[in-house]
């Protein structure tokens, strides 16, 4: 059974770093094929995919947050980690990590966490 | 990066009505297209993959169809438990994107 769940602070302030940890299980980043990602979800908007890390720890980020971001796994402890760094308000959001299968001719997120809402307010 | 652009951003409906909902991305992305179903409070669920590769456990009153540019989601008759939020994604590149949602609401 696959299972992922988030955690980290739920209220911050702006400029500090926010520190993401997704424990999962039922899986292992040392599959061929398996990654996860994370995606956040501001307060009533849309999803907005953050970060991948690979098998093979291959690393990809949004293009408007990679100077702010870095992920990284320890296969050891079934957990991914996601940094971000110089918080602001516009930060508010949940936070989900999930499962990504990256297929022959597909890529699903077949499994997600129940995300962790991180607010961030002076 | 590739943008998704989904249409409409919200419907109205009624149980048993056809839906469909429209998702058009930036560039080509050949079938690397997933459909989500989100309801308040509880993370997404993958409804579609592959355009139109119904994922496991997904009733079949969901379908998917389009390749390149161009994808839609269709459920045939709507039930109580789909009034929801549907997202689009594309994977072609490694920098997932998502569209805006659209909002099936009760007419």
């Amino acid at each position: 059974q696959v299972t992922l769940r988030e955690s980290g602070p739920a209220l911050m302030k702006p400029t500090q770093t926010l520190t993401l940890t997704c424990s999962f299980s039922g899986f292992s980043l040392t599959t061929s094929g398996l990654c996860v990602s994370w995606i956040r979800q501001p307060p009533g908007k849309a999803l907005e995919w953050l970060a991948r890390i690979d098998w093979d720890d291959g690393k990809y980020y949004s293009t408007s947050l990679k100077t702010r971001l870095t992920i990284s796994k320890d296969t050891s402890k079934n957990q991914v980690v996601l940094t971000m760094t110089n918080m602001d308000p516009l930060d508010t959001a949940t936070y989900y990590c999930a499962r990504v299968i990256s297929g022959s001719d597909y890529e699903i997120f077949d499994y997600w966490g129940q995300g962790t809402l991180v607010t961030v307010s002076s | 990066d590739i943008q998704m652009t989904q249409s409409p951003s919200s419907l109205s409906a009624s149980v048993g009505d056809r839906v469909t909902i429209s998702c058009r991305a930036s560039q080509t992305i050949n079938n690397y297209l997933n459909w989500y179903q989100q309801k308040p409070g509880s993370a997404p669920k993958l409804l579609i993959y592959a355009a139109s590769s119904l994922q496991s456990g997904v009733p079949s009153r969901f379908s998917g169809s389009g390749s390149g540019t161009d994808f839609t989601l269709t459920i045939s008759s709507l039930q109580p438990e789909d009034f929801a939020t549907y997202y689009c994604q594309q994977t072609y590149s490694n920098f997932a994107t998502f569209g805006q949602g659209t909002k099936v609401d009760v007419k």
